[in-house]
């Protein structure tokens, strides 16, 4: 059974471009949630998508957005990239939702903002 | 306000001691708790989860947890570290309590293990 896939793993922006980040999550699991992970705030939960819906979302301001398509697979975009949104961007997914459930997390896509 | 302590930043053990890493939290309800590692430029990997039952908790690789509602932790434990177990361990709690139903996370906890 395939794991959770991000793409692209590694990308360089330069700062005020927007980016887009693709997440596949395992077969059959139906919640996508997205984090930000920096060395000094740890992991920062984004926003979780279930069935097409935002079913939670995190204290980030509206640059950064998510969707999720009919096949579960989501992506997320930050707009006017800042230096600060340098970060490794994780995905996970479960079979029904995040909060009671294990997760699954993906390898992460590393973003530059130079 | 609800909230995950893991309240040291790093532990430093030798191969074959027993190794601790502590996670205690702050939330209202019944909480669901999680343990996550990760190893250098990967994904987080589940390690346990404490649901209900039982209080001690045995997960992958060897490790366990114990639930303390008393003491609001939920410690994870190894009787005997290897050098392959340096990594950095996550903390997560949720409550089932009305519609908040987020999983929150503590800010990880550095685990070296020397040889």
């Amino acid at each position: 059974k395939a794991g959770v896939t991000q793409t692209p793993r590694y990308l360089i922006k330069t700062r005020g471009q927007q980016v887009t980040l693709s997440c596949s999550p395992i077969s059959g699991h139906r919640s996508v949630s997205w984090y930000q992970q920096t060395p000094g705030q740890g992991l920062q939960f984004l926003f979780e998508y279930f069935s097409e819906t935002q079913r939670n979302k995190g204290n980030f301001p509206g640059r950064f957005s998510g969707r999720q398509f009919s096949n579960s697979r989501s992506e997320m975009n930050v707009s006017t990239l800042e230096l600060g949104d340098s970060a490794l961007y994780l995905c996970a997914s479960s079979l029904e939702g995040a909060w009671g459930n294990t997760i699954y997390f993906g390898e992460g896509s590393w973003l530059t903002v130079v | 306000a609800q909230s995950v302590a893991q309240p040291e930043d790093q532990v430093n053990v030798a191969e074959g001691n027993p190794l601790t890493v502590k996670c205690t939290y702050s939330v209202s309800g019944n909480p669901y708790l999680f343990w996550y590692v990760q190893y250098p430029n990967r994904g987080l990997q589940f390690l346990l989860k404490y649901i209900t039952g039982d209080n001690l908790v045995k997960g992958s690789y060897g490790f366990e947890a114990e639930f303390n509602k008393s003491q609001t932790s939920f410690h994870l434990k190894k009787p005997s570290a290897l050098v392959s177990d340096s990594a950095l361990y996550f903390c997560a709690v949720s409550a089932n309590a009305g519609n908040n139903r987020k999983l929150i996370w503590g800010l990880g906890t550095s685990l070296a293990v020397n040889p």
